[in-house]
């Protein structure tokens, strides 16, 4: 199964700042990498496709970058809602395995 | 209206089974494959296996093979995650996701259940 590395595994921040999490893949899978959101008690939120396609109806707010191996997610202007736990998927091959998470806090 | 709908929680000893099912509705059944995934109490997300609605074809994640049935009811448009011989590290919560046909992300996903297994 291809490996997910997410750094870091917690974040801290303020309203209105801007912030940038890694996702790394044991091998090459191109762009076929996805970002979820997920709040307290709710189920997973797609955010983010094929390393950089904003999921319909997701905040132009939420961007992502990468290829290969290599992946950020960057929110800028952060909202209070945006502090959760994200999540991100490698879609090039099955299973679809995520990693860690990084948990975003004030 | 696209939607998952899944069973409500449950409360097994060790040894049992638990069936928990997902129901999709709002879109064609048979066109996106299922998946399951599964979060531990304060845990990421692991997945547990996914089943192809077209042909029934179910993939186990390494660890369940001989416990997991993932198994459908297409005329109900329901697919179903049964556990056997419950352990209490099953304790978790289980979603159903859907992925997308092409864009290959789940786009759509179940509430959870959460399913725990204590003595």
């Amino acid at each position: 199964d291809i490996q997910v590395t997410q750094s870091p595994s917690s974040l801290s921040a303020s309203v209105g700042d801007r912030v940038t999490m890694t996702c790394r893949a044991s091998e090459r899978i191109s762009t076929y990498l996805n970002w979820y959101q997920q709040r307290p008690g709710k189920a997973p939120k797609a955010l983010i496709y094929g390393a950089s396609n904003l999921q319909s109806g997701v905040p132009s707010r939420f961007s992502g970058s990468g290829s290969g191996a290599e992946f950020t997610l960057t929110i800028s202007d952060l909202q209070p809602e945006d502090f959760a736990t994200y999540y991100c998927q490698q879609s090039y091959r099955k299973p679809r395995t995520f990693g860690r998470g990084t948990r975003l806090d004030i | 209206q696209e939607q998952l709908v899944q069973s409500g929680s449950d409360l097994k000893r060790p040894g049992a089974s638990v069936k928990v099912s997902c129901r999709a509705s709002g879109y064609p059944f048979t066109t996106h494959a299922i998946y399951w995934v599964r979060q531990a109490p304060g845990q990421g997300l692991e997945w547990v296996g996914w089943i192809n609605t077209a042909n029934g074809n179910p993939t186990y994640a390494q660890g369940f093979t001989g416990r997991l049935v993932l198994s459908l009811d297409t005329s109900a448009t329901t697919s179903h995650l049964q556990i056997n011989s419950l352990k209490t590290e099953d304790t978790a919560t289980y979603y159903c996701a859907r992925e997308h046909l092409t864009d290959n992300v789940f786009d759509l996903w179940g509430q959870g259940t959460v399913v725990s297994v204590s003595s």
